[in-house]
């Protein structure tokens, strides 16, 4: 079983539409990181979570520590929206990432 | 704006040959990292640095080697190239006191 779990894998949907992806992991860690991945691209990080909940533009991600699984929501999603989105955790003073195998988005116009 | 800059985007190298990828980062940070990125595989880690000529193996170190003379500048090796080694190369780096990470926009190699 892998220790970070994302859903789904794969997600199409309509411009405008409330988009939600999902990431469940199974050790404890001191933090969550939601990361952006553009077709060919570089990797870009957009939250680095322990605890709560955090607002940047459109973009919320929440996680809830006791049940071990965090979400990122997009509101009023565009089609520039579209990339896949990694979930990854880091543990204690452990250097190392532990990645989720990532959502593939996509937003129709 | 902070900065993580791989030296190349895209390179084509021939089998056998010795090949340097090169991360630099204006952070002033402790960690840096490479990882390799396949199609179905996700991120693997190869190599990180925690200091200055510090160097772990990551996951997958087989046929690479890391230099590390000045913290700013994190190289990746790849001894003699093989075909195999044809991927998308990502370099990051970390403070230690923050959890946070920046990634460079990646190299994409290509060994023909």
């Amino acid at each position: 079983k892998n220790e970070v779990e994302q859903s789904p894998q794969n997600l199409t949907a309509q411009e405008g539409e409330f988009i939600t992806i999902n990431c469940s992991y199974s050790v404890g860690i001191s933090a969550l990181h939601w990361l952006q991945q553009h077709p060919g691209g570089g990797i870009v990080s957009l939250f680095m979570l322990s605890s709560g909940k955090k607002k940047h533009g459109r973009l919320i991600a929440t996680i809830n520590i006791q049940e071990k699984h965090s979400s990122l929501h997009i509101t009023a999603s565009h089609p520039r929206d579209s990339a896949v989105y990694i979930c990854a955790v880091t543990l204690g003073s452990n250097y190392q990432l532990i990645w989720g195998a990532g959502t593939k988005l996509i937003i129709k116009p | 704006d902070v900065k993580v800059t791989q030296s190349s985007r895209y390179l084509v190298k021939r089998t056998g040959e010795k090949v340097f990828l090169e991360c630099v980062q204006d952070m002033d940070h402790e960690n840096m990292f490479w990882y390799r990125q396949d199609p179905g595989l996700g991120l693997r880690l190869i190599y990180f640095s925690y200091d200055v000529k510090m160097k772990e193996k990551g996951d997958i170190p087989e046929g690479y080697s890391v230099s590390r003379e000045k913290k700013e500048r994190f190289s990746l090796i790849l001894e003699s190239a093989s075909t195999n080694q044809t991927s998308m190369y990502l370099c990051a780096s970390r403070s230690t006191g923050n959890y946070g990470y920046t990634f460079g926009s990646g190299t994409r190699l290509t060994v023909v």
